[in-house]
């Protein structure tokens, strides 16, 4: 059973540049959210999709911005790039029926903005 | 300001030593996971607690939610190499559309053999 999927595992861009990171929620799962992780700290939450639609946001600007298809697999999207947007990209999916379990996490994608 | 505080922030023991680490808030929580993060790793899931005054054992493991739901604590038996991580409590806060976790900024646990 495939647990959720990130990619690219790693990547490298300049500042000022836009990027796209994509998830595939486990099977089952139809909520998708996406954390960033800078080095030394805790998760923070950005979003979380559900039904094709953002369904709560973290305290994140604008520039990142994500969406939901219809086969529940999620992309995230951050314009502008900057150098503090250098962290590990996290995509966790859940669904109603194991809310109560938690969420399954991805191995992310390593942003590194130079 | 950190809704919710890990401590200690680096813990470093031999192997079969105990050891308790702790997520405090001043929010009350409807729900309290724990994870274990391993580096290049994305988090896994090691326990949800949502009564307060809840206890669960995992092996090794036992978890317990304060009764007023605002902090909680890991107490690990006879530490092994294999226990070495990150360890991170999250919460959801309640209210009806609630779905974020919010996380502690973690614990790096050592267990040196």
């Amino acid at each position: 059973d495939a647990g959720v999927t990130q990619s690219p595992t790693h990547l490298i861009k300049t500042r000022g540049q836009q990027v796209t990171l994509r998830c595939s929620p486990k099977s089952g799962h139809d909520t998708v959210s996406w954390y960033q992780q800078a080095l030394g700290q805790g998760p923070q939450f950005i979003f979380q999709y559900y039904e094709e639609e953002e369904r709560q946001r973290g305290n994140f600007p604008d520039r990142f911005s994500g969406h939901q298809f219809p086969n529940y697999s999620s992309e995230l999207n951050v314009n502008a790039l900057l150098l503090g947007d250098s962290a590990l990209y996290l995509c966790a999916s859940s669904s109603p029926q194991s809310y109560g379990d938690g969420y399954t996490f991805g191995s992310g994608t390593r942003l590194t903005v130079v | 300001t950190q809704l919710l505080e890990q401590s200690p922030q680096f813990l470093s023991i031999q192997e079969g030593e105990n050891l308790t680490v702790y997520c405090n808030s001043s929010s009350v929580f409807s729900s309290l996971q724990w994870y274990r993060q391993e580096p290049g790793e994305g988090p896994v899931l090691l326990v949800t607690v949502v009564t307060g005054g809840e206890v669960k054992k995992l092996k090794r493991l036992t978890f317990q939610f304060g009764d007023a739901r605002k902090d909680s604590s890991l107490h690990i038996t006879a530490a092994q190499p294999g226990d070495t991580g990150l360890y991170l409590c999250a919460g959801i806060l309640p209210g009806a559309g609630s779905y974020q976790l919010t996380f502690g900024k973690g614990t790096k646990l050592s267990v040196i053999p």
